[in-house]
């Protein structure tokens, strides 16, 4: 079965200390992954994907196909990457639909 | 073109009624996504669109769900005999079907409670 898990609902941290925000999925196959990100009253958006392997905004994210996981660091956190971060796995059957995990609160405070 | 835009934004019902929402995608885009996000989860798929062409349905669309895209631009969502389980924050995205295109737009969504 595709799964995406994020095992946690809320990470708290300090401006300036360094962020991970976790996802582990299940997928048979070679996955495509994502994060999307949403601020606060603002539609869902797309943070990265992992073939492009850029730094958008200062986050990272690798791929590790041993331990299916997928997830999004950034070294110094800003007040303004204070948000709702969801991992999504592409599905398959030619659609691109996306299967998303249940998405981590990032609340970064001065 | 200001993105993809839903309406309406919120809608409170009755059990029991019928409710219908719109979709506008970004106007090139041809594949177009419905989603469902209930309090504390991420979306969840429900059905996708190419063109005019229903291609996919999930398991969570009931027979009281009904989707359409007739003329392969804007897109309705209609449910039927609403149930309290149907509230929830229903979106919608967009994408093109160009080779190296991937990333899915997405809509502010239609906030639905059921009372």
């Amino acid at each position: 079965a595709q799964r995406v898990t994020q095992p946690e609902k809320l990470l708290s941290v300090f401006k300036g200390a360094p962020v991970e925000l976790k996802c582990n999925y299940s997928y048979s196959g070679s996955p495509e992954l994502f994060w999307y990100v949403q601020y606060s009253r603002q539609r869902l958006q797309l943070l990265l994907r992992h073939i492009s392997r850029e730094s958008i905004k200062g986050f990272t994210a690798d791929l590790n196909k041993g331990e299916t996981s997928f997830h999004l660091k950034k070294p110094f956190a800003q007040e303004e990457d204070s948000a709702m971060y969801y991992c999504a796995l592409q599905g398959g059957g030619g659609y691109n639909k996306l299967i998303f995990g249940a998405g981590t609160r990032l609340a970064v405070h001065p | 073109d200001t993105g993809v835009s839903q309406d309406p934004r919120h809608k409170i019902t009755k059990r029991g009624q019928n409710v219908t929402f719109r979709c506008d995608p970004i106007s090139e885009h041809n594949r177009l996504y419905w989603y469902r996000q209930t309090l504390g989860q991420g979306p969840e798929f429900l059905t996708y669109f190419q063109n005019e062409a229903q291609l996919e349905k999930s398991r969570l669309l009931s027979d009281r769900f009904s989707a359409e895209r007739p003329k392969g631009s804007f897109s309705t969502l209609e449910i039927q005999r609403t149930e309290q389980g149907d509230s929830a924050m229903y979106l919608c995205a967009s994408s093109s079907s160009v080779v190296g295109s991937y990333e899915q737009y997405f809509g502010p969504g239609t906030r639905l409670t059921v009372t």
